[in-house]
């Protein structure tokens, strides 16, 4: 079974930018995956951010940005501030049945 | 204003039935596809199940085909997760959240429902 890989954690600085990655145990991530991102803050339900590989939500700010570096999705997050310090989950669209994967999550630490 | 709001959450006994109810409004109800997603206490998110706005097409993760069943009630505006045969690995927060395009994505999420199955 495909396992979709992520950091388990990284951390920025204030003003930084990171990068965060989507990867598959097997194989290479392409826009036909259709990955998307999700925030969520502890005991908050999740929040939409990138879908369709590198379209922002409605309301998100252009701090954040996808796109495919290499063999995976990519999250990048320029200006890092304070309250971007959450999980960030990516998700795959793997076809088939219909399936749609999480990653594991990356717990962001702004510090 | 979408709002999502889940209910039906609680305690069951391994092998017993919860239903989850998921409330919608803010937003026609019947054009959008809506779905499940879940989280185990400390762990990451886990899709279960889609269905698209008419109920045509009906979609499960392969850890819970066979047991949970997806419907909706597009006069009501409701979203349902018959849950049976639960297990205890099926202990989470159940979220509904909407779903735009193909494949969907997960624009909108309600703040979840707690299942926890124990004995």
């Amino acid at each position: 079974q495909t396992v979709v890989t992520q950091e388990p954690s990284f951390s920025v600085s204030p003003g930084g930018t990171v990068t965060l990655t989507c990867g598959l145990s097997s194989g290479s991530v392409s826009t036909s995956y259709s990955p998307s991102w999700y925030q969520q803050t502890p005991g908050q339900a999740p929040r939409a951010l990138i879908y369709s590989t590198n379209t922002r939500s409605s309301g998100v700010p252009d701090r954040f940005s996808g796109s495919i570096l290499g063999n995976k999705a990519a999250l990048t997050i320029t200006g890092a501030q304070a309250d971007d310090e959450s999980d960030y989950y990516c998700v795959l669209y793997m076809g088939g049945g219909a399936n749609w994967v999480f990653g594991g999550g990356t717990k962001l630490t702004v510090l | 204003e979408v709002q999502l709001v889940e209910s039906g959450g609680g305690l069951v006994k391994p092998g017993g039935s919860l239903r989850l109810s998921c409330a919608a409004s803010g937003f026609t109800f019947s054009t959008y596809s809506m779905n499940w997603v879940r989280q185990a206490p400390g762990k990451g998110l886990e899709w279960v199940s889609s269905i698209s706005s008419s109920s045509s097409y009906i979609y499960y993760a392969d850890s819970v085909k066979g047991r949970f069943t997806i419907s909706r009630d597009n006069a009501k505006s409701s979203l349902y997760l018959q849950m049976n045969s639960l297990r205890a690995e099926d202990t989470a927060v159940y979220y509904c959240a909407r779903g735009v395009g193909w494949p969907y994505y997960f624009d909108y999420w309600g703040q979840g429902t707690l299942v926890t199955v124990s004995s």
